[in-house]
């Protein structure tokens, strides 16, 4: 069974643009949340999408969405890039909402810089 | 809203020895869940073990074993016969309606 698959692996943008992360689950995961991950702030939630629907969001800008696709994958977008927004963005999927007991199975993240 | 906190920003164990990484928590739920995740240079965040509130025995995987004081609200992970792959940072994390993670715990074997 193929893992959860994080594209693109590394990215480098300047302040002020906008960027696409993309996550794909494990076949069969409806759910999928996404984290913020820096040596300051640690791991962070980002949001949860389930079924399409965003089930929980964390405490950050409107700057930062997401979406999830009928086919469960889901894309995070971040506009207006600031320096602080570097970081290595995880997600993880898993079988039923985060509210659920079922393990979270998390990608090997996208590690974004902003210049 | 809820907080997880390790107390213990690095440790070091001998290679074959044990060592306990401590985590404390703060919720007013009654029900949730506990877990332990590893995450090694590549990144990878991995789970080492896993409890859920309601049950009173502490869980155990392998190596990895958890002291549960729920009242205390303390979920500490022993890792016994320490081995050189088991480097890496650990994360204790709560799961309610949304996972929160402590700061982490940077583990060092030392051969």
């Amino acid at each position: 069974k193929a893992g959860v698959t994080q594209t693109p692996r590394y990215l480098i943008k300047t302040r002020g643009q906008q960027v696409t992360l993309s996550c794909s689950p494990i076949s069969g995961h409806r759910s999928v949340s996404w984290y913020q991950q820096t040596p300051g702030q640690g791991l962070q939630f980002l949001f949860e999408y389930f079924s399409e629907t965003q089930r929980n969001k964390g405490n950050f800008p409107g700057r930062f969405s997401g979406r999830q696709f009928s086919n469960s994958r889901s894309e995070m977008n971040v506009s207006t890039l600031e320096l602080g927004d570097s970081a290595l963005y995880l997600c993880a999927s898993s079988s039923v909402p985060i509210s659920g007991f079922a393990e979270a199975f998390f990608g090997q993240g996208t590690r974004l810089t902003v210049v | 809203a809820q907080t997880v906190t390790q107390s213990q920003p690095e440790m070091s164990v001998q290679e074959a020895e044990t060592v306990t990484l401590s985590c404390t928590y703060d919720t007013s739920e009654s029900d949730y869940y506990l877990f332990w995740y590893k995450q090694p240079p590549s990144r990878q965040m991995i789970l080492v073990i896993r409890q859920e509130a309601y049950k009173q025995q502490n869980a155990t995987e392998n190596r990895f074993s958890v002291n549960f004081q729920k009242a205390a609200k303390s979920f500490s992970l022993k890792i016994s016969d320490s081995q050189l792959g088991d480097a890496a940072m650990y994360f204790c994390a709560y799961k309610g309606n949304k996972l929160v993670f402590g700061a982490g715990t940077i583990l060092r074997v030392k051969s």
